[in-house]
């Protein structure tokens, strides 16, 4: 049981817009920055949103990320088949002084 | 460019212990926090542990909190997992990556190195 919720899968139509959430509590996400990874199959995770709505340099501008109060949420436009891969967020719990990743959410682009 | 390359992943018998390390280049070594997440075959991603970039401090997961060790040596640009204590449940691949969760996320991730933990 992840310490951060994240649906188990997403799916939408390639062009489509879709938005994953990541729900946590106050002692992390809501007193931390949030950060999203990509995980294409058989890969390393890479890193697409960090403090909770910065891309790094690279990652196209339809990636974007948002946090409001306790929960945070990844969202892709112009999606492609590309994208399909397992997306993460993870911040530090403060209370646990541990890090903590969600469960993952598997992005189906139908 | 950045660049992050672990070693030392192997099958090990419970009980027994390993020492990863993951060799850093591309960047100033010393100026940067490095963690280790790992990850069980078909499972998420599992933080394990991080430490600060001058070693000034380090934590770890409860998983492995009293088992695992952290270390660096900026003179080998080189960072260290020991693992004491293997079980089951530490079968994983094990990534280093440049960065800290309470700020800048890991922004580098290496290839992996599965330790596979099995009598």
């Amino acid at each position: 049981q992840s310490v951060l919720t994240q649906p188990p899968s997403v799916s939408a139509a390639p062009g489509q817009k879709v938005t994953i959430s990541c729900s946590g509590s106050s002692s992390n996400i809501g007193n931390n920055y949030v950060s999203w990874y990509q995980q294409l199959p058989g890969a390393a995770p890479k890193l697409l949103i960090y403090d909770s709505n910065k891309r790094p340099s690279g990652i196209p501008d339809r990636f974007s990320g948002s946090k409001s109060g306790t929960s945070a949420t990844l969202g892709i436009t112009g999606l492609q088949t590309g994208d399909e891969a397992d997306y993460y967020c993870a911040t530090w719990d403060s209370s646990l002084s541990a890090g903590v990743f969600g469960g993952g959410t598997k992005l189906t682009v139908l | 460019q950045v660049q992050l390359v672990e070693s030392g992943g192997d099958l090990v018998k419970p009980g027994g212990s390993l020492r990863l390390s993951c060799a850093a280049s591309g960047f100033t070594f010393s100026d940067f926090y490095m963690s280790w997440i790992r990850q069980a075959p078909g499972k998420g991603l599992e933080w394990v542990s991080y430490i600060a970039s001058g070693s000034t401090s380090k934590d770890y997961a409860d998983s492995v909190k009293g088992r695992f060790t952290i270390s660096r040596d900026s003179a080998k640009n080189s960072l260290y997992l020991q693992m004491n204590s293997l079980t089951a449940d530490d079968t994983a691949i094990y990534y280093c990556a440049r960065g800290r969760l309470s700020e800048g996320g890991f922004d580098s991730w290496g290839q992996g190195t599965l330790v596979t933990v099995s009598s």
